[in-house]
């Protein structure tokens, strides 16, 4: 398995624009997690899901964010509109029962 | 009182010396605990798990202390290569899923 795929590695945007950030877990594995990271708030988990459906979303910064789960290979994490504020790296992670596996993030950065 | 809670250092080490973290955690009924290691702008890879009173991989200790709270990562011997941040992860029951919640990090430096 290539483990945890995200995609874009990087991504430059403007304010005001919709950004779209996406993973592929690993096969298999039930539960999916979207991670922020900053250097002021470190790791903040934002949702996750169990069996592709959202359990808790209380992460999420405003309904600016959105996320979806549509099969158990794909998910999404949707900005819109962009804030400079949104910029940070962001993770996905997928769980088995005895370890998370991060992908390699999307570094967001919102000009 | 956050749900887990990390001395951000950094801890400034030399090659050789025994160095150890503690992260303290709020929800009494987790049961099992990791350690996590985040290496400049990499992703969080598992170091270890604990799942007991303790865990021991070759020169890292990692122990629980479940009255108290806390879960421990000792380093001895340390190399060049462990410079690093440390994230101290609690899974806890939500709903009947299980979610992860990260410590902010200790950042550890080992200097020639």
């Amino acid at each position: 398995d290539a483990g945890v795929i995200q995609s874009p590695r990087h991504e430059v945007t403007e304010m005001g624009q919709e950004v779209t950030l996406r993973c592929k877990p690993i096969s298999g594995h039930n539960s999916l997690f979207w991670y922020r990271q900053t250097m002021m708030r470190g790791l903040e988990l934002l949702i996750y899901f169990n069996n592709n459906v959202p359990i808790d979303d209380s992460g999420m910064p405003e309904d600016r964010f959105s996320a979806k789960m549509p099969n158990a290979s794909f998910s999404t994490l949707k900005i819109q509109p962009s804030e400079p504020r949104d910029s940070a790296v962001y993770f996905c992670a997928s769980t088995s029962d005895t370890e998370a596996f991060f992908g390699q993030g999307t570094r967001l950065t919102v000009v | 009182r956050k749900e887990v809670e990390q001395d951000p250092g950094p801890f400034n080490v030399p090659e050789g010396a025994t160095v150890a973290f503690n992260c303290t955690y709020s929800n009494s009924a987790s049961q099992s605990f990791f350690w996590y290691r985040q290496d400049c702008r990499k992703e969080p890879k598992l170091l270890m798990s604990v799942y007991s009173s303790g865990n021991e991989d070759g020169r890292f200790t990692a122990q629980l202390n479940r009255a108290s709270q806390y879960i421990s990562l000792l380093i001895r011997d340390s190399k060049l290569s462990d410079s690093a941040t440390y994230l101290c992860v609690v899974p806890h029951m939500d709903t009947g899923r299980r979610a992860l919640t990260f410590g902010s990090g200790t950042r550890l430096q080992v200097q020639p």
